[in-house]
């Protein structure tokens, strides 16, 4: 039992960088959220979708972007990295209010 | 946006003790629900209230749904250091979107 899978687990970019964060999943859930996790802040949402083709912004969308070609994939992008984005990255999907979270991704932007 | 207030944000105690943490929302909530996040991993679902005055247990831990649906508590009975960690409250805005709390972190002395 897979469920959500995030890689990478661990990256270090230079500020300007670009990378793509990939999540799967194998329950067949139709929402899927990626979340970032701050020190004192909680959980914050970014993007979500809803289905597959689908995208919406979350709560703290601005400098990210997100693509849901596959059901079973949703892809984080950061076009041009920087230092505030350093965090770590939840993928999660759900059936309900459910969620299930992958293990996360720890960025560092330097 | 709704926010969901936590406290105590943080909280050390000694093994055996017994925990309570609480989480208040200026909404009303029809759901609340309780995750744990375990050091280095991504939250896991603990317990779900779906009514308000319910009172639900999963082993050591009750949690009860506020009576004036604005608030939740979580109780965790004679803790054990694999108790440590990060409790999230969490609550539906709109459709099956989360909104989590800030989190509880909670720390066992052996």
């Amino acid at each position: 039992n897979a469920g959500v899978t995030q890689t990478p687990k661990f990256r270090v970019l230079k500020t300007g960088q670009s990378m793509t964060l990939l999540c799967a999943q194998d329950m067949n859930h139709e929402y899927m959220y990626w979340y970032r996790q701050d020190p004192g802040m909680g959980l914050r949402l970014i993007h979500y979708s809803v289905g597959e083709g689908t995208t919406a912004k979350g709560e703290v969308p601005d400098g990210y972007n997100v693509s849901r070609l596959k059901k079973q994939n949703f892809l984080l992008g950061l076009e041009s990295a920087a230092p505030s984005q350093t965090s770590v990255y939840f993928c999660a999907s759900s059936e309900g209010y459910g969620y299930t979270f992958g293990s996360g991704t720890r960025l560092t932007v330097v | 946006g709704q926010q969901l207030n936590q406290s105590p944000q943080s909280m050390f105690i000694q093994e055996g003790e017994d925990v309570s943490m609480n989480c208040t929302s200026s909404s009303i909530f029809n759901t609340w629900l309780w995750y744990k996040q375990d050091p280095g991993e991504g939250p896991v679902l603990l317990i779900a209230l779906y009514k308000a005055g319910e009172l639900t247990s999963n082993g050591r831990l009750t949690a009860q749904f506020g009576i004036t649906r604005k608030d939740s508590f979580l109780n965790i009975s004679a803790s054990i250091p694999s108790d440590v960690g990060i409790y999230f409250c969490a609550g539906p805005n709109a459709g099956n979107m989360l909104t989590f709390g800030g989190g509880t972190r909670l720390m066992v002395k052996p």
